[in-house]
């Protein structure tokens, strides 16, 4: 099976841009999440969407949003961006009805924000 | 959500050595699970953890997770220049929380050969 991909996988933007990027998981699996891994703040939980349905949320302002389509893409939506955007942003996708519920993860889409 | 303290933030040895990182939490947690992080790259799964005291595996490599289900530890038997790369450790709260991971701050690994 094709692992999960990542679109962009490195992105130029200026201050108070907007940025959309883009997950393909693993077929057949519907969960798919998104970090932010920066060096101070390491990895951090976005969100979570399953079925089309944001299911879990972490703690970043609303400026950062995503959705899921019927085929479990996912992309992710940053709006006016800020220097402390700049980050490698992570997709991971996992199968729902599993005992070990790994994440696997893709290559990741590298923002930086100028 | 609950956080997991993880040492120590980086460790240099010589290849052969032995290496271990640690993740403590002050509550107790329904899962551990350890991913690697090679330079350049992205995390990759390497273990899951879920029973009290449970001990795991792989090769060079042997998982820990605690009697309370507050710690866990990875320790990596005589060292080699591919183990290189940050280890995290990570859990979920289970149930419709489990696509959401909490991570360990993570110990970054330098093997010289």
């Amino acid at each position: 099976k094709a692992g999960v991909t990542q679109t962009p996988r490195y992105l130029i933007k200026t201050r108070g841009q907007q940025v959309t990027l883009s997950c393909s998981p693993i077929s057949g699996h519907r969960s798919v999440s998104w970090y932010q891994q920066t060096p101070g703040q390491g990895l951090q939980f976005l969100f979570e969407y399953f079925s089309e349905t944001q299911r879990n949320k972490g703690n970043f302002p609303g400026r950062f949003s995503g959705r899921q389509f019927s085929n479990s893409r996912s992309e992710m939506n940053v709006s006016t961006l800020e220097l402390g955007d700049s980050a490698l942003y992570l997709c991971a996708s996992s199968l729902v009805y599993r005992v070990s519920n790994e994440q696997f993860f893709g290559p990741g889409t590298r923002l930086t924000v100028l | 959500g609950q956080q997991v303290m993880q040492i120590p933030q980086y460790q240099h040895v010589q290849e052969g050595e032995d290496f271990t990182t640690y993740c403590n939490s002050s509550t107790t947690l329904s899962n551990i699970q350890w991913y690697k992080q090679r330079p350049g790259g992205h995390p990759v799964f390497l273990i899951q953890l879920v029973k009290s005291g449970e001990v795991k595996k792989q090769k060079r490599l042997t998982f820990q997770f605690g009697e309370a289900k507050k710690n866990s530890s990875l320790h990596i038997t005589a060292t080699q220049t591919t183990d290189v790369g940050t280890y995290f450790c990570a859990h979920n709260a289970g149930g419709t929380s489990y696509g959401k991971l909490t991570f360990g701050q993570g110990t970054i690994l330098t093997v010289h050969p």
